[in-house]
């Protein structure tokens, strides 16, 4: 079956240092997006991408960064972690159009001490 | 600011009763409306999506869409203990997709 995979789903780091979140689909969908979730905010997007190098700004991109290089992945980047970025990350992804309904991955809880 | 909007909760109803969950957007542009569940410690699912005015039914579901008044709700029939969850209402506003903050729904038996 088709799915979305995170990893790792747990990581703590230290603020300065750089982390990478992976997220592979295998939907073979065109869309995929970057959230994050915090009490109270609900669900902000961070980067989202339409295609293979194509990537784009989202409502809270400062600080992260992503990279499309094919369609199944679309890893995120902490530049240099700050405790203010401690969230719980979620990856998902669509097909057609960016209005379709998006189907999410489970997860990564990160910490930054 | 384009904004959606959610009463928080907690909404509590009985087992077998109606629940419902309302929602709010602020951009008349927007054009589809997705009623996710997330149960806690656990990613968000989709229930229910609509792009027209009305009303659509799936099972016990039903989501309500007024663009008039800027307005998706998403009624819960027969409501199980199952059920119990945080409802997501997100709107997709010109490729940005945007989420409220959820309002959390327990269903006691």
């Amino acid at each position: 079956d088709a799915e979305i995979t995170q990893s790792p789903r747990h990581k703590i780091t230290e603020t300065g240092r750089q982390v990478t979140l992976a997220c592979h689909q295998t939907w073979n969908h065109n869309n995929m997006f970057w959230y994050r979730q915090d009490l109270g905010h609900g669900l902000r997007l961070i980067h989202y991408s339409y295609g293979v190098q194509d990537t784009n700004k989202g409502e809270v991109s400062d600080g992260y960064s992503v990279s499309r290089s094919n369609t199944e992945d679309l890893p995120l980047t902490l530049e240099s972690a700050a405790s203010s970025q401690t969230s719980v990350y979620f990856c998902a992804s669509s097909e057609g159009t960016a209005d379709q309904p998006q189907h999410f991955g489970d997860g990564t809880r990160l910490s930054i001490l | 600011q384009k904004e959606v909007e959610q009463n928080s909760g907690p909404l509590s109803v009985p087992e077998g009763a109606i629940a419902s969950l309302n929602c709010t957007y602020s951009d008349r542009g927007s054009q589809s409306f997705f009623w996710y569940r997330q149960y806690s410690g656990k990613s968000p699912e989709l229930i229910m999506f609509i792009y027209s005015n009305g009303d659509k039914e799936d099972g016990r579901f039903t989501a309500q869409l007024n663009k008039a008044s800027q307005y998706v709700s998403l009624l819960i029939r027969d409501s199980q203990p199952s059920d119990s969850a945080t409802y997501l209402c997100a709107v997709n506003q010109v490729n940005d997709m945007r989420f409220g903050a959820g309002t959390r729904l327990t269903v006691k038996p």
